[in-house]
């Protein structure tokens, strides 16, 4: 199992330009989860996701969107980037199993300037 | 909403000494899941232990072991015999038990870098 892969590992964008993150688990996990890390701190939830076709925000949902067609993808998009964005970005997943640990991808660390 | 706080911003240690990293939570739930994860500079999330709330027996994995108070909502970790290895940013986070078919979110302290001194 590859497990869950995030692309690209590191980005820079413009201010004002768009990007999606991309997010693929091979563990068959229905719920999966969108975190940012800024520096220094914890991982704040963005966007998750309990099965194909349903999605909700977390706490910092502004300024992104997410999509849920298949049980293996999660992709995260950026419509208009800000110098907010600037974080590292954690795709993770998990089964519905009680406690069940989240497994997480490597992160995308992405600068928007 | 619950939240997650490990006070402790930055600690250090020589080789092979113990060390505990502090980790509260404010919550109203009777059930719930506790994790730490550890984060080495390579960025990857690892979990290092997981606590069940109706279990009074306190985890162990190796060298890791957990203090869970429930009542004084407190989940600190305990890295006997510490290595170079062991140094990384530890997150404690928190986990409310839904019944079956709600979503489960993991809520994150700020973290602890913890740095190993040879």
């Amino acid at each position: 199992n590859a497990g869950v892969t995030q692309t690209p590992k590191f980005r820079i964008l413009k201010i004002g330009q768009s990007m999606t993150l991309q997010c693929t688990q091979d563990m068959n996990h229905n719920y999966m989860y969108w975190y940012r890390q800024d520096p220094g701190m914890g991982l704040k939830l963005i966007y998750y996701s309990v099965g194909a076709g349903i999605t909700d925000k977390g706490e910092v949902p502004n300024g992104y969107n997410v999509s849920r067609s298949t049980t293996e993808d999660f992709p995260l998009r950026l419509e208009l980037a800000a110098p907010s964005q600037t974080s590292v970005y954690f795709c993770a997943s998990r089964t519905t199993t009680g406690n069940s640990p989240l497994h997480f991808g490597n992160g995308t660390r992405l600068t928007v300037t | 909403a619950q939240t997650v706080t490990q006070s402790q911003p930055e600690m250090s240690v020589q080789e092979a000494e113990t060390v505990t990293l502090s980790c509260t939570y404010d919550t109203s739930e009777n059930n719930y899941y506790l994790f730490w994860y550890k984060q080495p500079p390579s960025r990857q999330m690892i979990l290092v232990i997981r606590q069940e709330a109706y279990k009074q027996q306190n985890a162990t994995e190796n060298r890791f072991s957990v203090n869970f108070q429930k009542a004084a909502k407190s989940f600190s970790l305990k890295i006997s015999d510490s290595q170079l290895g062991d140094t990384a940013m530890y997150f404690c986070a928190f986990m409310k038990l839904y019944r079956r078919g709600g979503a489960q979110k993991l809520v994150f302290g700020q973290g602890t870098r913890l740095t190993i001194n040879p």
